[in-house]
């Protein structure tokens, strides 16, 4: 199975609320980075996150990581109908590749 | 926004035909990537690249073929097509170890082999 795996797999919230999206790992890393794609697009990256970090911020993104549980969280707050898309987080234990989940979609209703 | 291009982003073609996808980056970047992406599935690696003249498989059995022969290029190639892979491919690039091996990623060749 997959290092990375995202719950939930679809999250459909009303404009205005805040999305939680969760990633759970299996084995120890270097970093874990968050990306996004929208429909039929290539992925971008949001924000990494190294191993000795618990906490990030970047604009509306918070990330968190519990590397004791192996499990990360990225939070939208203040969600816009333009943040309709899929997440995905990466794992990168050190070697080369990098590891991506199977992303969780996420429907912000206007 | 990323300089790492893909052509053709949409392609559908014949059973048994050759064709090439190509990826191109101007970043400089040493580390090169061909993912394939089913709509909404994860992403699996079938290809990468070290640097010129390496090219390694990646996690996913792939009966295509990559080579880098120069830096900026990374293609693609499928012998003879089949339905089976029908498919997005992203092609993508990153610096290494230092930036945290962040990966930057073309718009995606969607490949519909009829």
């Amino acid at each position: 199975s997959q290092q990375g795996e995202e719950d939930p797999q679809a999250l459909s919230i009303q404009e205005g609320e805040n999305a939680t999206m969760n990633c759970s790992y299996k084995t120890s890393i270097n970093n874990l980075q968050w990306y996004r794609q929208n429909s039929g697009r290539g992925l971008v990256h949001l924000i990494l996150i190294r191993s000795n970090e618990r906490e990030k911020h970047s604009g509306r993104l918070r990330v968190t990581l519990d590397t004791s549980k192996k499990s990360s969280s990225l939070l939208i707050t203040a969600s816009r109908a333009a943040d309709t898309a899929s997440y995905f987080c990466a794992t990168d234990t050190g070697g080369f590749k990098t590891i991506f989940g199977a992303g969780t979609r996420l429907f912000v209703k206007a | 926004e990323a300089d790492i291009y893909q052509t053709p982003r949409y392609l559908v073609i014949g059973t048994g035909k050759k064709i090439t996808l190509e990826c191109s980056q101007t970043m400089g970047h040493d580390k090169m990537y061909w993912y394939q992406q089913d709509p909404g599935m994860e992403l699996h690696l079938i290809h990468y690249s070290y640097g010129v003249n390496s090219t390694e498989k990646g996690d996913l059995s792939s009966e295509s073929t990559v080579s880098r022969i120069r830096t900026e290029h990374f293609p693609l190639t499928l012998e003879s097509a089949r339905p089976s892979h029908t498919s997005q491919y992203l092609c993508a690039s990153s610096v290494g170890v230092s930036s945290g091996n962040t990966i930057y990623f073309g718009e995606g060749s969607w490949l519909t082999v009829v």
